[in-house]
């Protein structure tokens, strides 16, 4: 078990560019959410998989926002043409769940910081 | 809906001290209630979960949680705080949304703890 890792750790972008991030979980989740956290608030939920399925999105995720899961196994999430409001840790989470017993872990997440 | 909400956003308290850290949650329906504990460039980590089975939960590092449904609360405490306490902690609950399962959850805002020698 290495855990849930996130790449990259730091990602410093101008305005108006694209940016990708990756989150490949613990091996045999069948779940992965994504999250994004900014200072001082708790993460806000931003969207999950269960295997390769899309099942919810927030409304925070907006139509710059898109995240796919293609083989059910790492996720990416893209943010075009990024905003100084996307600044923000985005973090990834993953379990394996079986009926509502759910036990979620997160990777350390991406810094993101846009100017 | 679901929603919780932390009261405090820094607490500081000696070290030896009774940890309570606040927690109220808003739900139409049962709620699964958890805390989890983020240090400085790490990964938030469960402490510790409630699911609807004892009221009083047991986490690691000698944290607990009692749910009292009448308070809407899930206060976190720990006796003696220790030095290696410090740290952020969130509050978060998670509701049925029927065929898939468990809504996924809300965070409360955060509380950081303090621990002073």
């Amino acid at each position: 078990d290495t855990g849930v890792s996130q790449d990259p750790r730091h990602k410093i972008t101008k305005r108006g560019q694209n940016v990708t991030f990756r989150c490949d979980p613990i091996s045999e989740h069948n779940r992965l959410y994504w999250y994004r956290q900014t200072l001082g608030q708790g993460p806000e939920f931003l969207t999950y998989f269960q295997n390769e399925a899309q099942l919810e999105k927030s409304r925070l995720l907006s139509d710059r926002f898109s995240a796919e899961r293609p083989k059910g196994s790492f996720s990416t999430l893209e943010i075009q043409r990024t905003e100084q409001g996307d600044s923000a840790m985005y973090l990834c989470a993953s379990s394996f769940t079986r009926g509502t017993n759910e036990k979620l872990f997160f990777g350390s997440g991406t810094q993101l910081s846009v100017l | 809906a679901q929603s919780v909400t932390q009261l405090g956003s820094h607490v500081s308290v000696s070290e030896g001290a009774l940890v309570l850290l606040r927690c109220n949650y808003s739900s139409s329906v049962p709620p699964y209630l958890f805390w989890y504990v983020q240090y400085p460039n790490q990964g938030l980590q469960l402490l510790l979960k409630y699911t609807s089975a004892a009221t009083l939960v047991k986490g690691i590092n000698g944290f607990e949680a009692e749910f009292k449904k009448s308070e809407t609360s899930f206060h976190l405490t720990k006796p003696s705080a220790h030095m290696s306490d410090a740290a952020e902690y969130f509050c978060a609950v998670s509701t049925s949304r029927g065929d898939t399962g468990r809504r996924a959850l809300t965070f409360g805002s955060g509380t950081r703890l303090q621990v002073q020698p």
